[in-house]
């Protein structure tokens, strides 16, 4: 069964404007971590953002944060002030107790505009 | 510290040969991963390596896939007969295990990828 669901294959959004990325996930865990990651063109997969199962708190990185809403099983990334250089594909990750395994959603492609 | 290290970076190849990839992870790392990406498309898992477990290969998508991890470090994904849909970018990762009742906040650490194309 898919643990991670990507409903966004592609967004637009203006320059310095907001942007949420949605990810919910499947497990029946009660110990897990979502974590985000960026491609940009050039390939390389960076890490921003990590969230786990038992924080209280939405985690936030600089320009990042990770909505969770538990209940829901989301964990959607917004994106403040977006910028030219956040124009990138955006996976959704999960890693699970059982087999301590990451499990990837599809994948959001994001353009920003001038 | 070093990253990740995949080679080689690029590897052209024709339609029929074998060809190995190479993953180095980030020293004490006990997880790897292998994943294949198309062009503009998502990460296809093919397989996981563990410590001393047992691999999940449940990605590989076909026989002529294999791969093997030496020591718990150094891992080789083995492509054999290779076909022209086998073209794309290979990327391994590796992390630490979490551990249960602990964090999960070890992050996979990708390599740059190799990329392949059968002709």
């Amino acid at each position: 069964a898919q643990k991670i669901t990507q409903t966004q294959p592609g967004m637009f959004v203006q320059e310095k404007e907001a942007v949420t990325l949605d990810c919910t996930y499947d497990t029946s865990d009660q110990s897990y971590g979502l974590f985000w990651y960026k491609q940009p063109s050039s390939g390389e997969m960076i890490f921003l953002i990590y969230q786990g199962s038992y924080d209280e708190q939405n985690a936030t990185e600089g320009r990042y944060s990770l909505n969770f809403q538990k209940a829901r099983k989301s964990a959607n990334l917004v994106i403040s002030a977006s910028q030219l250089g956040d124009s990138a594909m955006y996976f959704c990750a999960m890693r699970d107790a059982i087999f301590n395994k990451f499990y990837f959603g599809s994948g959001t492609k994001l353009n920003v505009k001038p | 510290g070093a990253g990740v290290s995949q080679s080689p970076s690029n590897k052209v190849t024709e339609k029929g040969k074998d060809v190995e990839l190479r993953c180095d992870p980030i020293s004490g790392h006990t997880a790897l991963y292998w994943y294949r990406q198309s062009l503009g498309q998502g990460l296809e898992f093919l397989i996981y390596f563990q410590g001393n477990s047992a691999p999940d290969k449940s990605g590989l998508p076909s026989d002529r896939f294999s791969a093997e991890r030496t020591g718990g470090s150094v891992s080789t994904l083995t492509i054999q007969r290779t076909q022209q849909e086998d073209s794309a970018v290979y990327l391994c990762a590796s992390s630490f295990r979490a551990w249960a009742g602990g964090p999960y906040n070890s992050p996979l650490h990708f390599g740059n990828g190799t990329r392949l194309t059968v002709t």
